[in-house]
């Protein structure tokens, strides 16, 4: 079946320390999304990458880092700057092709806890 | 700045009723919105869109409403079943890129 795995599904991270969150599509999506969920509250973009070996801001990008080096592959590093991590992170990919295909699917989440 | 939101928080209904979620909308430039259902600890379920150049959408047992003039987005349920008990997100696509409200948790009374 095609879809998007996130792991690990839980995450403990101690302060200061960098944490990378795994994002794999085999769906041959174009564009991949990385959202953070805080309680109560909707998802904010946090990077997005429309194809390989690119990547944008998304609009809480501080702290955060990405790289897109293959199509089905879109990690995030919560590295030690970022000064709130503990969050749901979801991560999203969509079809490419314009206005006719927004198509997205969202993985099942990372839930990191700082300890 | 321009947001996408959701009227109420929770939504308590009886099963077998009908929901009705509501979401207002300010940006005047997004061309299509998205009903997301999301269950506690899982990620966002696609469960309807429309097009900025439609009013109505149909699907299974939901129906979306769009009325542009006072930016207003809506989701009907239809006989509301225990397991339509989640948080549902409203979200509008500008530029590639979705923006969510905050959204509305429903909760289903047996």
């Amino acid at each position: 079946d095609g879809g998007i795995t996130q792991s690990p599904k839980y995450l403990f991270r101690k302060e200061g320390q960098n944490v990378t969150l795994s994002c794999e599509q085999n769906l041959n999506h174009d564009a991949m999304y990385w959202y953070r969920q805080d309680p109560g509250q909707g998802l904010r973009l946090i990077y997005y990458s429309q194809i390989v070996n690119d990547f944008q801001k998304g609009d809480i990008a501080e702290g955060y880092s990405v790289s897109r080096e293959k199509k089905e592959s879109f990690p995030l590093t919560v590295t030690s700057a970022q000064k709130n991590p503990t969050a749901f992170y979801l991560c999203a990919s969509r079809r490419g092709g314009g206005l006719t295909n927004y198509g997205y699917t969202f993985g099942s989440g990372t839930r990191l806890t700082v300890v | 700045g321009e947001s996408v939101g959701l009227h109420l928080p929770t939504l308590s209904v009886q099963e077998g009723d009908n929901s009705i979620i509501n979401c207002a909308y300010s940006n005047s430039a997004s061309d299509y919105f998205i009903w997301y259902k999301q269950e506690s600890g899982k990620g966002p379920q696609f469960i309807i869109d429309i097009r900025s150049n439609m009013d109505k959408r149909q699907g299974q047992r939901v129906t979306v409403l769009l009325n542009k003039t006072v930016k207003h987005l809506s989701l009907q349920i239809a006989a509301t079943q225990p397991g339509d008990s989640a948080v549902y997100f409203c979200a509008e696509i500008n530029d590639y890129k979705l923006s969510f409200g905050a959204g509305t948790t429903v909760t289903v009374r047996a």
